[in-house]
């Protein structure tokens, strides 16, 4: 079945913690992306990539990281977490770079952080 | 800079009654647009895209959107609603060359029995 898949659906943690978000796609799709989700706020993207050690800055990148070491995985990093960056997170992906290219969503993840 | 905004945060409407969500984007050159569906607990899934074919586009579910380039809009539309049609609904719009998607705020759709 073609999927996303993000991994922990469901996170508690405290202040300045590591964290790692995983996400996986089993399309063989270049482009992947993370959004998080607030209230009212809509989708802001945080980081994305066009391809295999290929990776830019969405809109709200301060306080993550990502690598693209592999096609199908573009982990999330939250090196020390904060209280702000609690929210939903979404990793997609897609054939083509957006333009008019479908996205993928995965399930989301929900972080508190405390 | 493209924007795109989603008129209501809320809309309530009876089961079997129309549905209209509405979106506004800003550019002057017609751009794609899509529009996303958000069921309780899932993540998005594409609804329906316009991407300069017909201005009059047909998604899943029974959704529809017209492309209106006089009036910058892209409105959602389903003639009859259903309980399963509420969840939380997306526009979305990316200028052509440009790789970015530019997303409304949503609008959450309340069916009412």
């Amino acid at each position: 079945e073609a999927q996303v898949t993000q991994n922990p659906r469901y996170l508690i943690t405290v202040t300045g913690k590591k964290l790692t978000v995983t996400c996986s796609q089993n399309m063989n799709h270049e482009y992947m992306s993370w959004y998080r989700q607030d209230p009212g706020l809509g989708l802001r993207q945080i980081y994305y990539s066009m391809n295999v050690e290929v990776t830019d800055k969405g809109d709200v990148p301060e306080g993550y990281k990502v690598s693209r070491k592999e096609k199908r995985n573009f982990p999330l990093i939250l090196e020390s977490p904060s209280p702000n960056q609690t929210s939903l997170y979404f990793c997609a992906s897609s054939f083509f770079a957006g333009g008019d290219g479908e996205l993928f969503f995965g399930e989301g993840s929900r972080l508190t952080v405390l | 800079a493209q924007s795109v905004t989603q008129l209501g945060s809320h809309v309530s409407v009876s089961e079997g009654a129309l549905v209209l969500l509405r979106c506004n984007y800003s550019s002057s050159v017609p751009p794609y647009l899509f529009w996303y569906v958000q069921y309780p607990n899932q993540g998005l899934q594409l609804l329906l895209k316009y991407t300069s074919a017909a201005t009059l586009v047909k998604g899943i579910n029974g959704f529809e959107a017209e492309f209106k380039k006089s009036e910058t809009s892209f409105h959602l539309t389903k003639p009859s609603a259903h309980m399963s049609d509420a969840a939380e609904y997306f526009c979305a719009v990316s200028d052509r060359g440009n790789y970015q998607l530019i997303w409304g705020a949503g609008t959450k759709l309340i069916i009412k029995p």
